[in-house]
């Protein structure tokens, strides 16, 4: 069973444009992590939010977290071509658990 | 080592087959999950290893699958009679502390099984 559910399934997007994903979640977390993903590839840890924060940033990276609807969004600005990846939002509760993940295609 | 280590990196078995799948985590990271992924899905949890202890299990699909860390660090991830749902990559992740608990996980890149 997973705990996140990630929000579109897929999206495509035009090189500079922004791209927001959101991830929604059903039980009381005390962080938030998202991971990327290439085809084929292992995830990679992009940014953690702790439950007691609102917004965090890193880079072009942008996490909200809003715990009263339980919902989480990964905004990524200016995207590259490189950004094309899936990104899957986790919730801990002993261990990592990940949500179906939105599939990004950024378009050169 | 530089980073999470796996191999095989391809493994195809017949049905019915016992595969073994390897997993070398970062020297001296504490704990080792190991995750389950379908096609176009998540990771699923399977097992996860604080050292040598397997503390928890309660992913693993059957009683076909089982998991060993002998001396808390290269773990094993064996499937026996292998069935074609068994199909999937099969991720193995590590972390420096003893749990997932506002810590980032490391991932291999994982072994793609596929069951004939």
């Amino acid at each position: 069973s997973q705990q996140g559910e990630e929000d579109p399934q897929a999206l495509s997007i035009q090189e500079g444009e922004n791209a927001t994903m959101n991830c929604s979640y059903k039980t009381s977390i005390n962080n938030l992590q998202w991971y990327r993903q290439n085809s084929g590839r292992g995830l990679v840890h992009l940014i953690l939010i702790r439950s007691n924060e609102r917004e965090k940033h890193s880079g072009r990276l942008r996490v909200t977290l809003d715990t009263s609807k339980k919902s989480s969004s990964l905004l990524i600005t200016a995207s590259r071509a490189a950004d094309t990846a899936s990104y899957f939002c986790a919730t801990e509760g002993g261990k990592l658990i990940f949500g179906q993940g939105t599939e990004l295609s950024v378009k050169p | 080592g530089a980073g999470v280590s796996q191999s095989p990196r391809y493994k195809v078995a017949k049905r019915g087959q016992d595969v073994a799948l390897r997993c070398d985590p970062i020297s001296g990271h504490v704990s080792l999950f190991w995750y389950q992924q379908a096609l176009g899905q998540g990771p699923e949890f399977l097992t996860y290893f604080q050292n040598e202890a397997q503390l928890d299990k309660s992913g693993l699909p059957s009683d076909r699958f089982f998991a060993e860390r002998p001396e808390g660090s290269v773990s094993t991830l064996k499937i026996q009679r292998t069935q074609q749902e068994d199909s999937a990559v099969y991720l193995c992740a590590s972390s420096l502390g003893r749990g997932s608990y506002n810590e980032k996980l490391f991932f291999g890149s994982g072994t793609q099984l596929s069951v004939l």
